[in-house]
């Protein structure tokens, strides 16, 4: 079993959809958890991040992580066709110095 | 702040040849990372440094080698191009080793033929 799973999509959603991104983990040490957003041919770039379990909330973004099932999710609001990017999540334990990242997901939201 | 910048964007290799994948970074970050990219398979690492003169190996090292003499340049070269190494490279650093953001360059994009 790979330490992060993510389903590479594609997912296709209309203008102002709900929109969730998830991913599994099987290192119960991981502590640390984030969401990066990569545009077409750019690096990625860091969204969101959460220490430990529980929500959190920037905007139209919410990143929930749920430690007793090894699973983190990222909720899209009201999306946009500028939400159109690869989604990748990324975890870490506490004495790690590297991120252990998903396969992405690519999120194309047509206007 | 110009940020992480990297240079080639694009370089086509024929296979045996060697090249320098240049990183240099203007955040005083003391960690350094080199990932490859490959479609739909995510961020692997390749090899991270914690400091100047430090460098330690990541999940796909092979066919790769680092150096950091410096705080702000990290180069990665490969040595006999293979096919395989047919990817984009990214380049990231972080300020602390307690950091969960690490910033990105733009990438180059590799083809060995």
């Amino acid at each position: 079993q790979k330490e992060v799973e993510q389903d590479p999509g594609p997912l296709s959603v209309p203008e102002g959809a709900i929109v969730s991104l998830n991913c599994t983990y099987s290192n119960s040490a991981f502590q640390y958890f984030m969401w990066y957003r990569q545009y077409s041919r750019k690096g990625p770039e860091l969204l969101m991040y959460t220490y430990s379990s529980g929500n959190k909330e920037d905007g139209r973004f919410t990143a929930q992580v749920d430690k007793s099932s090894k699973y983190i999710s990222l909720f899209i609001r009201d999306s946009q066709p500028s939400d159109s990017a690869t989604y990748l999540c990324a975890m870490r334990n506490q004495a790690g110095t590297a991120l252990i990242f998903g396969k992405g997901t690519t999120l194309s939201v047509s206007s | 702040n110009a940020g992480v910048t990297q240079t080639p964007k694009f370089r086509i290799l024929k296979i045996g040849q060697s090249m320098t994948l240049q990183c240099t970074q203007d955040m005083n970050h003391n960690y350094m990372y080199w990932y490859r990219q490959d479609p739909g398979m995510g961020l692997k690492l390749i090899y991270y440094s914690v400091g100047a003169g430090i460098t330690d190996k990541g999940e796909v090292p092979n066919g790769y080698n680092v150096s950091r003499s410096t705080t702000e340049d990290f180069p990665l070269r490969l040595e006999l191009a293979a096919p395989s190494q047919t990817s984009v490279y990214f380049c990231a650093s972080t300020g602390t080793s307690g950091s969960y953001e690490q910033y990105f360059g733009p990438g180059t994009r590799l083809t060995v033929t």
